[in-house]
């Protein structure tokens, strides 16, 4: 099986900028979850989908969105960048997104903001 | 609210030597799993093992075990003969157990542990 693909893997923006950066699961995996990996906060649960449908959010600004398509690929969005938002994003799929589920994860899309 | 605490922010071992990185987490759920990942250079974050709760025996992966302390809420990696492949970034995670949202797929860290094998 193919594992999970993260699109594009880096990315310059400026500030002010918007940003839409995809992940695609493993086939068969419903829940995608997001996370944001920064040298000073760590690594950060942004959000997590199943069946198109939001279901758990973490503490991050509305400038923070996302989607999750009926094909279960997922997209995030930040809009009107800021240099804090510099980081590698993580995309996470599981088959249901419970905790018996084992996360499995992508290379990760490093963004850089200027 | 879960916190996941890796007092080590790095480590040094010798390759065929043994290592072994703390972890300790505050909860207050009874039910939850524990995870330790590894994310080498390339970024890419791999499981190395799982552990249940409510499962008393310690899970072993290979040359990968824990020591799961329920009562102390510590959950310890062993990494046995060392490889140079292992060195990376080890983070502890948590996942509450549970079918309110705020449990789905979400993954709590702690701050991560560097591992250096050297020759």
């Amino acid at each position: 099986k193919a594992g999970v693909t993260q699109t594009p893997r880096y990315l310059i923006k400026t500030r002010g900028q918007q940003v839409t950066l995809s992940c695609s699961p493993i086939s068969g995996h419903r829940s995608v979850s997001w996370y944001q990996q920064t040298p000073g906060q760590g690594l950060q649960f942004l959000f997590e989908y199943f069946s198109e449908t939001q279901r758990n959010k973490g503490n991050f600004p509305g400038r923070f969105s996302g989607r999750q398509f009926s094909n279960s690929r997922s997209e995030m969005n930040v809009s009107t960048l800021e240099l804090g938002d510099s980081a590698l994003y993580l995309c996470a799929s599981s088959l249901m997104g419970g905790s018996a589920d084992t996360q499995y994860f992508g290379p990760g899309t490093r963004l850089t903001v200027l | 609210a879960q916190t996941v605490t890796q007092s080590q922010p790095e480590m040094s071992v010798q390759e065929a030597e043994t290592v072994t990185l703390s972890c300790t987490y505050d909860t207050s759920e009874s039910n939850y799993y524990l995870f330790w990942y590894k994310q080498p250079p390339s970024r890419q974050m791999i499981l190395v093992i799982r552990q249940e709760a409510y499962k008393q025996q310690n899970a072993t992966e290979n040359r990968f075990s824990v020591n799961f302390q329920k009562a102390a809420k510590s959950f310890s990696l062993k990494i046995s003969d060392s490889q140079l492949g292992d060195t990376a970034m080890y983070f502890c995670a948590f996942m509450k157990h549970g079918v309110t949202t705020d449990s789905w797929g979400k993954l709590q860290f702690g701050a991560g542990t560097q591992v250096v094998v050297t020759p």
